[in-house]
């Protein structure tokens, strides 16, 4: 059973538009939630994350919004770039208990300029 | 070289073949991570070291052998593979979480395996 889910597959967007990608977990003991981003021929770079404590992280034009009620977190990228254009991955862990973190599937997003 | 690297970047194998990839990470981290990435699949956690020890296998089959020397160098040996285990494979590697240190994973570029 996978222990992320993530939507879109694939997102296009107008340069300067807005970009959000959903990610839903079951698991309550997830703490940890982090983002990826993958450019191609690159491994995944940590790109912003988040911990249940708090509902929103904002880092430049990236925001995780999270909610704790629905098990969901979102990431938004505001006045999406060409530069963008990337996969994202949204993940979840569990901080005391290994190095296990459960990935989603990935977004394709590209930016049209 | 700064961060985690991977050799080769890019291997094509037959199915009677034995070859080695290569991580090696400039970080001073202690856990380091083998990983499977299939198109529209999520990532395959495959191997966990910390501390040159395996915490971790995740269920992965033995045509697929891992190699910690030391906690820079991580080494995956592949031998009678299969075509469905063609894929990129990411190295990474971290603190170790089990000392309360950062949980972020450091991602090497991966090598790209082809398997006829």
């Amino acid at each position: 059973q996978q222990q992320v889910k993530q939507s879109p597959q694939s997102l296009i967007v107008q340069k300067g538009g807005i970009s959000i990608i959903n990610c839903a977990y079951e698991n309550t003991a997830f703490d940890y939630f982090p983002w990826y981003q993958q450019f191609p021929g690159k491994g995944p770079a940590l790109l912003i994350a988040i911990r249940p404590d708090v509902s929103e992280k904002k880092e430049g034009r990236f925001t995780i919004s999270f909610n704790k009620s629905a098990k969901q977190f979102s990431l938004h990228i505001m006045d999406s770039q060409p530069g963008d254009s990337a996969t994202y991955f949204c993940a979840a862990s569990m901080q005391n208990t290994g190095n296990q973190f459960y990935f989603g599937t990935g977004t394709s997003l590209t930016v049209i300029p | 070289e700064t961060g985690v690297t991977q050799t080769p970047r890019h291997l094509v194998m037959g199915m009677t073949n034995k070859k080695s990839l290569k991580c090696e990470q400039h970080l001073g981290h202690n856990a380091m991570y083998w990983y499977k990435q299939s198109a529209k699949k999520p990532l395959e956690l495959m191997f966990v070291y910390n501390f040159k020890e395996q915490t971790e296998n995740n269920s992965v089959p033995s045509r697929f052998s891992p190699e910690c020397p030391n906690s820079s160098h991580l080494f995956l040996h592949l031998h009678t593979l299969q075509p469905e285990d063609s894929a990129l494979y990411l190295c990474a590697s971290s603190q170790d979480p089990r000392g309360g240190a950062t949980d972020t994973q450091y991602f090497g570029p991966g090598t790209r395996l082809t398997v006829l």
